[in-house]
């Protein structure tokens, strides 16, 4: 699987929206682009993921560049319960072995009052 | 999402004794389980895949041996400690991934992780 590059941290204040970058300039033609994040103590939470396409759901939004190296992880409204480390992963998306998923350090963002 | 459980959440072990860690997913069928380890202030690391019937596959560096695994059902993996040593203190977290073109899908959904500090 393709590495990944974040920032290892950000502020964000509440209620603004929180842009989380990763590059992923290795990323293959098959790779998803994966997003979760661990609050404190937890298992990770599955936010979003997308090949190519722009892709949105209740949590978050997720744009990826035309050419597939780096995305954006979007927190619209961002809250204190959204501090968390955010996690960047690419991955092929099926086929043998395409369930492992790697872990780099990720994003730790802190949503400040 | 899909609800994958942990338990214990915590436990607390001498060293020397072992420590069994129970993984369940709970509204599907997952026919593949991981298992991770994670550090204090570090990502979490892949110890192993275990798919539902056969036997776990193990990451480089992770001893088979002492960390035992089984898959017997499709909604239940067991992590087991054995011989336990402070070192072997950390936070596990197991994870679990659905039947393809399920209600799922693949998506790999995590448990809340259970803590064991080894004295």
């Amino acid at each position: 699987d393709a590495k990944t590059t974040q920032p290892p941290s950000m502020d964000c204040a509440e209620g603004r929206a929180a842009n989380l970058p990763c590059n992923h300039s290795t990323i293959s033609g098959n790779e998803y682009v994966y997003w979760y994040r661990q609050i404190h103590s937890q298992g990770p939470q599955y936010i979003i993921h997308g090949l190519k396409n722009n892709e949105t759901n209740e949590m978050a939004s997720l744009i990826i560049t035309e050419d597939r190296k780096s995305s954006t992880l979007i927190l619209p409204h961002a809250t204190l319960r959204d501090t968390a480390v955010y996690y960047c992963i690419v991955r092929v998306g099926s086929g043998a072995g395409s369930y492992q998923l790697t872990f780099g350090k990720g994003t730790k963002l802190s949503v400040i009052p | 999402g899909a609800v994958v459980s942990q338990h214990p959440s915590w436990v607390i072990c001498k060293s020397g004794t072992s420590v069994k860690i129970e993984c369940r997913s709970l509204d599907f069928q997952a026919t593949t389980m991981f298992w991770y380890r994670q550090f204090p202030k570090q990502s979490l690391m892949l110890m192993a895949t275990s798919n539902e019937g056969s036997k776990a596959t193990y990451e480089q560096g992770v001893e088979k041996d002492k960390f035992l695994i089984n898959h017997a059902s499709l909604t239940l993996s067991t992590l087991t400690v054995t011989s336990a040593h402070p070192e072997d203190s950390s936070f596990y977290i197991c994870s679990a991934t659905g039947l393809a073109g399920g209600t799922w899908g693949d998506e790999q959904f995590f448990g809340p992780g259970t803590r064991l500090t080894v004295l």
